[in-house]
């Protein structure tokens, strides 16, 4: 079984629709992470989580928010999702230890219509 | 302007080629240099990273640091066609400040391989 996954892998919605994303990882990692990745654009970071108390914003997170429910799960929410919110979007962990690596989910592919 | 730059390419090279990724940067704070690779409907995934300058190699790949001119390169020795994917720079500073624990990733390179 994968150490990262993400549901669902693939979502079309309409403009003004709520949707969230899904995000479990089984590594025991206490950094959980959102980004979405754009075509010449590369990875923006968009809210982070270095446990379960504590949520930070990344780059880009207006329009969006975070829960972190448990040290293994952490959902992104678009709570009025809109047409340049399509993109595709990756969770992502680390250990405290080895931050230089992150270990990505499959990624999720929103359009937004 | 943005703290990581990277060409995004595309890249196409002949199978056995030497291949260079370059990123430059403007952050003097970055102290990790890191390269994902990703391939097609895939996560990215680690491939190599280094500390401060210098050069790490790897098998088939060489990371280089300039941390004088804000440069890091990727080098790819007899590039095959599973090397085909995109290539993504990504840089943090040392511990503490703001910016701690998080990576700035550059645009992501397309490279092809063709045999």
């Amino acid at each position: 079984d994968a150490d990262v996954t993400q549901t669902p892998r693939n979502r079309i919605t309409k403009t003004g629709k709520r949707i969230m994303l899904e995000c479990s990882q089984t590594k025991g990692h206490d950094r959980m992470y959102w980004y979405r990745q754009d075509p010449g654009l590369g990875l923006r970071l968009i809210y982070y989580s270095f446990d379960v108390k504590d949520i930070n914003k990344g780059e880009i997170s207006d329009g969006y928010s975070v829960s972190r429910q448990a040290q293994a799960k952490f959902s992104l929410s678009l709570e009025s999702a809109i047409p340049n919110q399509t993109a595709l979007y990756f969770c992502a962990t680390s250990d405290f230890a080895g931050m230089e690596t992150q270990y990505f989910g499959p990624g999720t592919r929103l359009l937004v219509l | 302007q943005k703290e990581v730059e990277q060409d995004p390419g595309p890249l196409s090279v002949p199978e056995g080629a030497i291949v260079s990724l370059n990123c430059t940067y403007s952050n003097s704070a970055f102290q990790y240099f890191m390269w994902y690779r990703q391939y097609s409907r895939k996560g990215p995934e680690l491939l190599m990273y280094t500390y401060s300058s210098g050069n790490k190699e790897d098998g088939r790949f060489t990371a280089q640091v300039d941390k004088s001119s804000k440069y890091i390169s990727l080098f790819i020795r007899d590039s095959q066609p599973s090397d085909s994917a995109t290539y993504l720079c990504a840089m943090r500073p040392n511990a503490g400040g703001t910016s701690y624990g998080k990576l700035t990733f550059g645009q992501g390179t397309i490279l092809t391989v063709h045999p």
